[in-house]
């Protein structure tokens, strides 16, 4: 069955860089983009950032825009989330989230992992 | 970016009724939207894709219609189960955007 588990999670102060991994099984994972969204303590979801599944291809939120930086390791069906200059607002669960389709990137995303806490704080 | 306004903000109802939830987007999505169902302290679990697609594994008192920009999420027979928040979310585009949430209370 599809699984995603993120992990990296943890308290950074603010300004600081935090990465954080998503790995991935139960699936062919070199054929699917990828995707991360957030939601902060109480409030809703926010999308992040995608991949597409050969890496050729990645698009931000604006929030978000110059300070992270998405990438994909389909040796090891990990995708990562850099974060550089963590602001307080970046505090959230990070969710990992697999596109709907095959080769695609312009569809919904179906599975999430379970997220992982950034608490940005100093 | 594509504005997405959720409505209501939340409901009060009872086991059996009928609930209805709408997503509204600022510019015309035709039907590029999903809708998310998600408990406290869990992920969020695909509903419906393309505005009107039931995801394999979801019960059939779920429904969507609508293309556009204007949504619409019934749930029918409301179940014990079924109290949630519920998010749409629209990938007619880059950056992904989600409604702002509605929260189904007993």
């Amino acid at each position: 069955q599809v699984q995603l588990v993120e992990s990296g999670g943890g308290v950074v102060q603010p300004g600081r860089s935090l990465r954080l991994s998503c790995e991935a099984s139960g699936f062919n994972f070199y054929s699917y983009a990828m995707h991360w969204a957030r939601q902060a303590p109480g409030k809703g979801l926010e999308w992040v950032a995608v991949i597409w599944y050969d890496g050729s291809k990645k698009e931000y939120a604006d929030s978000v825009k110059g300070r992270f930086t998405i990438s994909r390791d389909n040796s090891k069906n990990t995708v990562y989330l850099h974060m550089d200059s963590l602001r307080a607002e970046d505090a959230a669960v990070y969710y990992c989230a697999r596109d709907l389709l095959r080769y695609s990137g312009y569809d919904t995303v179906d599975y999430w992992g379970q997220g992982t806490l950034v608490t940005v704080s100093s | 970016a594509i504005q997405m306004t959720q409505s209501p903000f939340s409901l009060s109802a009872s086991v059996g009724d009928t609930v209805t939830i709408t997503c509204r987007a600022s510019q015309d999505i035709r039907n590029d939207l999903g809708w998310f169902q998600q408990k406290a302290g869990r992920a969020p679990k695909l509903l419906i894709f393309s505005a009107s697609t039931l995801q394999s594994g979801v019960p059939s008192r779920f429904s969507g219609s609508g293309s556009g920009t204007d949504f619409t999420l019934t749930i029918s027979s409301l179940q014990p189960e079924d109290f949630a928040t519920y998010y749409c979310l629209q990938d007619y585009n880059y950056p992904r955007t989600f409604g702002q949430g509605t929260k189904v209370e007993i």
